[in-house]
């Protein structure tokens, strides 16, 4: 059982914006940085979001992340087919010390 | 081009054994630290095991810890996950991962993952 939740399906047409949400709490979000990964189906995951709201080099511009006590946010504007993925937030978890990924959203491009 | 390979994934009976090896290139492979990641299939995320650079680290998490150790070694580029007394929950891919500099589970490249089947 993950510590940290995440809705289990997103959707949106071409061109919307998509929220994904990953609750926490104090002993991870609230007190650690937020990472986030794209897993494009049969392939490895991929870093797109690092340290709460950066992106690593070739991440576009339309995914972008926040994060607001001990709750973070993966945004995609101007949703795009190939944007069609799963995501994962991950964060520390001080009481487990260790690493802790979310449960996982499927974004869905209609 | 950063790059990571891994091998040593099968088929193995519960309580088995199995060595993982994941081979890096295209960046300082002894100075960055190292993690194994799996998925079971249709499921999410778990992490696994971490080594630091220096190898004077290594973390587990509580499901394998006991049972799997993490290795390296640096001469080499490569990085190892001895895994003992291997469950069926233990059937999963595993992706090998290199630590980020910034961000504790900022994992910023991970191999293409090695499939380890617990089975009878």
């Amino acid at each position: 059982q993950s510590l940290l939740t995440q809705p289990p399906s997103a959707s949106g047409t071409p061109g919307q914006r998509v929220t994904i949400s990953c609750s926490g709490s104090s002993s991870n979000i609230g007190g650690n940085a937020v990472n986030w990964y794209q897993q494009l189906p049969g392939t490895a995951p991929k870093l797109l979001i690092y340290a709460i709201n950066q992106r690593p080099s070739g991440v576009p511009d339309r995914f972008s992340g926040s994060k607001s006590g001990t709750s973070a946010s993966l945004a995609i504007s101007g949703l795009q087919s190939e944007d069609e993925a799963d995501y994962y937030c991950a964060a520390w978890d001080d009481s487990l010390t260790g690493p802790v990924f979310g449960t996982g959203t499927k974004v869905t491009v209609l | 081009e950063v790059q990571l390979l891994e091998s040593g994934g099968g088929l193995v009976q519960p309580g088995g054994s199995l060595r993982l090896s994941c081979t890096a290139s295209g960046f300082n492979f002894s100075s960055s630290a190292m993690s194994w990641v799996r998925q079971a299939p249709g499921k999410g995320l778990e992490w696994v095991s971490a080594i630091s650079g220096s190898e004077s680290g290594t973390y587990y998490a509580d499901s394998v810890k006991g049972r799997f150790t993490i290795s390296r070694d640096n001469s080499k580029h490569t990085l190892h996950l001895q895994m003992n007394n291997l469950r069926v929950e233990d059937t999963a891919v595993y992706y090998c991962a290199k630590e980020g500099s910034i961000s504790v589970t900022q994992y910023d490249y991970w191999g293409q993952g090695t499939l380890v089947t617990v089975s009878s």
